[in-house]
């Protein structure tokens, strides 16, 4: 159990668009979804915490104008990145239940 | 605050002998889990092995075994008879009751045929 798809694995924007990611729990459902950000050679950080059909959490120093977060239903997840910089570049990967998670997707913005 | 510390960077090991991964952890609360993932350079994180704060055994998985010493607070990974795709980020985790997973800044594990 405890299927978890992650769309797109990878993505290249230019500077200025928006990226959306989704994130499908396939064989439960999940009412929290995590979400974390891994910049090259460095551990995962936790982004924000989203509870379906309420606002999402953000931890200390990410934007919540920036990363948009929809969690309208048990069983997806969106995390958008609106006006994409090059800083922005990174591997984000979800997490539904806190102990699974999502393949990931590398961002790259150019 | 730091609360999972992992002072390794980087390991390397022959292949087919054993190696520790050393993970040390702070918490105050009573219940709380450890984890143990492999990040391979595809990005995934692969569930390794778990442990309870309650268990009293240590957990194992094939080729895997938590050594855990909770008077420590330290949950090092043990990787016997090391394979050549072993090689990968080593990460230790972290989660107190109900809150997110906390992560360690990574082991590197390079095995050497």
């Amino acid at each position: 159990g405890a299927v978890v798809s992650q769309h797109p694995s990878w993505v290249i924007c230019k500077s200025g668009t928006s990226v959306k990611i989704e994130c499908r729990s396939l064989d439960f459902q999940a009412t929290t979804m995590f979400w974390y950000r891994q910049f090259p050679k460095q551990s995962l950080m936790l982004m924000a915490t989203s509870n379906e059909g309420s606002k999402a959490t953000y931890e200390q120093g990410v934007e919540k104008d920036k990363f948009l977060i929809n969690h309208a239903s048990l069983t997806l997840s969106t995390l958008t990145v609106t006006s994409a910089h090059p800083e922005d570049s990174s591997f984000y990967i979800c997490s539904p239940r806190g102990y699974t998670f999502g393949s990931g997707t590398r961002l790259t913005v150019v | 605050a730091q609360k999972i510390t992992q002072t390794q960077p980087g390991m390397f090991v022959q292949e087919k002998e054993a190696v520790t991964l050393d993970c040390t952890y702070d918490t105050s609360d009573q219940s709380y889990g450890l984890f143990w993932y492999k990040q391979p350079s595809s990005g995934e994180m692969i569930f390794l092995i778990y442990q309870g704060s309650y268990d009293e055994q240590n957990a194992t998985e094939g080729r895997y075994s938590l050594n855990f010493q909770k008077a420590r607070k330290s949950a090092n990974l043990v990787i016997s008879a090391s394979q050549l795709g072993d090689s990968a980020m080593y990460f230790c985790a972290m989660r107190e009751w109900n809150n997110d997973m906390r992560f360690g800044a990574g082991t590197r594990l390079t095995v050497k045929p």
